[in-house]
């Protein structure tokens, strides 16, 4: 079935330690999306992808950055993450013409 | 500038009863609508959308929403609830566009409980 992959499902990081959270699809969308959800509210858009065009939010921190190499994966780099960083964060595809997002599993990021 | 309100934090039902779901938007234009449920420590999944057509929109699970323009409203309903519809439920709003952004304004979500 085609679908959206989160890899990790659960990540326990260090303050200050980086760590990458990587997602892939096999839908062949051409937009993919970070969210960051915590605490059952909202989830929030870090940046998205359109195509290969990178559109940030004005409100991202630095220390949140992406990677798309190829249509089917994209990466979230957190450079040093803090407490206030743990979340869950949550993928998303959608392409031209179809209205839908389609959402991964999403990774809960610890931060000790 | 697009925005969704969904006025509830938490709704409760009994199980077998009609739920009903708020969410009330703004947008310039026609609204693109939609309705997504999650369930703890899962993504967002959707239900439901409206773009254009009949007012009443069918989804998966039996879950069903009216657009009503001159309200501003898509309300998500359901006429009997079961215990597993207990979950978090997000509305977003989109403004229709021809190429360019594609990002949707989620509402803050609303849990809903049904007791059995």
């Amino acid at each position: 079935d085609a679908m959206v992959i989160q890899n990790p499902r659960y990540q326990v990081t260090q303050f200050g330690k980086p760590v990458t959270l990587s997602c892939s699809q096999t839908l062949n969308h051409n937009v993919m999306y970070w969210y960051q959800q915590k605490s059952s509210q909202a989830p929030k858009l870090l940046f998205h992808y359109y195509d290969k065009d990178f559109n940030n939010e004005a409100d991202t921190p630095d220390n949140f950055q992406s990677r798309r190499p190829n249509t089917s994966f994209c990466f979230l780099d957190i450079r040093s993450p803090g407490l206030g960083d743990a979340a869950m964060y949550l993928c998303a595809t959608s392409t031209e013409g179809q209205e839908t997002q389609y959402f991964g599993p999403g990774t809960r990021l610890l931060v000790l | 500038a697009q925005s969704v309100a969904q006025p509830e934090d938490q709704v409760n039902v009994a199980e077998g009863n009609p739920l009903t779901v708020k969410c009330t938007y703004s947008v310039s234009g026609n609204p693109y609508l939609f309705w997504y449920v999650q369930y703890p420590n899962r993504g967002l999944q959707f239900l439901l959308k409206y773009i254009t057509g009949d007012n009443l929109v069918k989804g998966s699970y039996g879950f069903e929403a009216e657009f009503n323009k001159s309200q501003t409203s898509f309300h998500l309903k359901k006429p009997s609830a079961l215990v597993s519809d207990s979950a978090l439920y997000f509305c977003a709003v989109r403004e229709p566009t021809s190429g360019g952004s594609y990002i949707p304004t989620f509402g803050r979500g609303t849990s809903l409980i049904v007791h059995p």
